[in-house]
This record gives C-alpha cells, structure tokens and sequence, in this order.
C-alpha cells in the first residue's frame, strides 16, 4: 500500500502536554500534508511540508519530515482539550493516499 | 473566506437507488477530487478532475460516475446503491491539476444507505 501509516493509533494526554504523532509512507513524494478531522465532521487541512523541506511552523504545530526514513512527525505543543480528533497525513505520489489516523485525546 | 461547498448534507438512499452529491470548489479552483470514508475507516480517493477533464481515478466502484462542468462543480452520480455505500463522501478542490496543491476540502455529504 502507498498509504501514509500513522503511530500511534491512539494517544491520550494532559492538556497542556505536548502531543507528537508520527508517519511512515512508502513512495517518493513531492509533499506530505497533515491534516485533522473531528469525530464525523469534515476533514481540515493543517500543514504542509514538501519534500525539499526538513521542518515547518505553524502557530502550535511543528512538522519535521525526513525522506530518507520516508518518514514525517506532527508536534502539538501546549494542547488543548479542542485539539481532541483524528489527525491523518497524507501524500501526493501519484494519487492522494491517507493515512490510518491517530485519535489524539486531550484530557482537560 | 470561501469554502468548498457540498450538497446535501446529508442523504438518506435506499438499496438499489441512485444518488447525485454535488461540488461546487472555491472560487478559481480548477481541481476537484473526491473521497469516501466508511465508518471508522481512512478516506480513499475515488476520482478527480482537472479542467473538465478526468485526471486520475482511484478506488471509485464502476456504479459511481463523476464529472465536472463548465462552472468547475463536480457531481457524481452512484447508482445501484449497496449498504456499503453509506459514508462520508468528500470533495476537495485545489488549482492547478496536481495532488501536490494545498486540497481544500467541504464538509462532506454523508449517505446512509437502507
């Protein structure tokens, strides 16, 4: 499968903690793009890093992205209990493929 | 801001109906793809379409048909519904042709199937 593959499938923290989810595809690509998606509500684009990139802010959001491991990590600093949703990467190849998802739980 | 727009909402189809979800990107997107996420399941892409044309198919099933018009909306078109079919089906949009552009997406129509 050219599918992204998220770890872990479910983490549960303090708010206030950092959450980071990590990612592993299998295809070259030309960018990785993460996104959020609440409980059966609409998928919400977060951030994208293209493969030229090693590391990109966004207000709480920290993406590294390593082609050589083909690998990606998604950090949220200082969670809050609304950042509670499954977050999904995604790559391009040659069609769009998601992940699996990790359902991150932000205990208030 | 504009955002991608899907209608209905919702939808409720019997076995062996035929639905049509439509699309409508933000405004100057020439891209649209479509998606389905079953319950507890990942989003696959069924099938998008760059200027009026197709441009790449993924899992779509051979009941399914999409296409897009002048205006850039999109519609597909699922006929012979199955119980399997009900999801959250999804359209995104984005300029430029390639999966590599930011993908707007709407909110989903979500299809249940009796």
């Amino acid at each position: 499968s050219q599918q992204g593959e998220e770890d872990p499938q479910a983490l549960s923290i303090q708010e206030g903690e950092n959450a980071t989810m990590n990612c592993s595809y299998k295809t070259s690509i030309n960018n990785l793009q993460w996104y959020r998606q609440n409980s059966g509500r609409g998928l919400v684009h977060l951030i994208l890093i293209r493969s030229n990139e090693r590391e990109k802010h966004s207000g709480r959001l920290r993406v590294t992205l390593d082609t050589s491991k083909k690998s990606s990590s998604l950090l949220i600093t200082a969670s809050r209990a609304a950042d509670t949703a499954s977050y999904f990467c995604a790559t391009d190849a040659a069609q769009f493929y998601f992940g699996t998802g990790t359902s991150l739980t932000v205990i208030p | 801001a504009a955002g991608v727009i899907q209608s209905p909402r919702h939808l409720i189809k019997e076995k062996r109906e035929t639905a049509t979800l439509k699309c409508y990107p933000i405004p100057r997107h020439d891209t649209v793809y479509w998606y389905q996420q079953g319950p507890g399941q990942d989003p696959q892409f069924l099938i998008s379409f760059y200027e009026k044309m197709q441009s790449d198919k993924g899992s779509i099933p051979d009941r399914f048909s999409a296409q897009q018009f002048s205006d850039y909306h999109s519609e597909l078109n699922m006929s012979s519904l199955e119980l399997g079919d009900s999801a959250l089906y999804f359209c995104a949009s984005s300029f430029g042709g390639l999966p590599s552009y930011e993908q707007y997406f709407g909110p989903g129509t979500r299809l249940t199937v009796t």
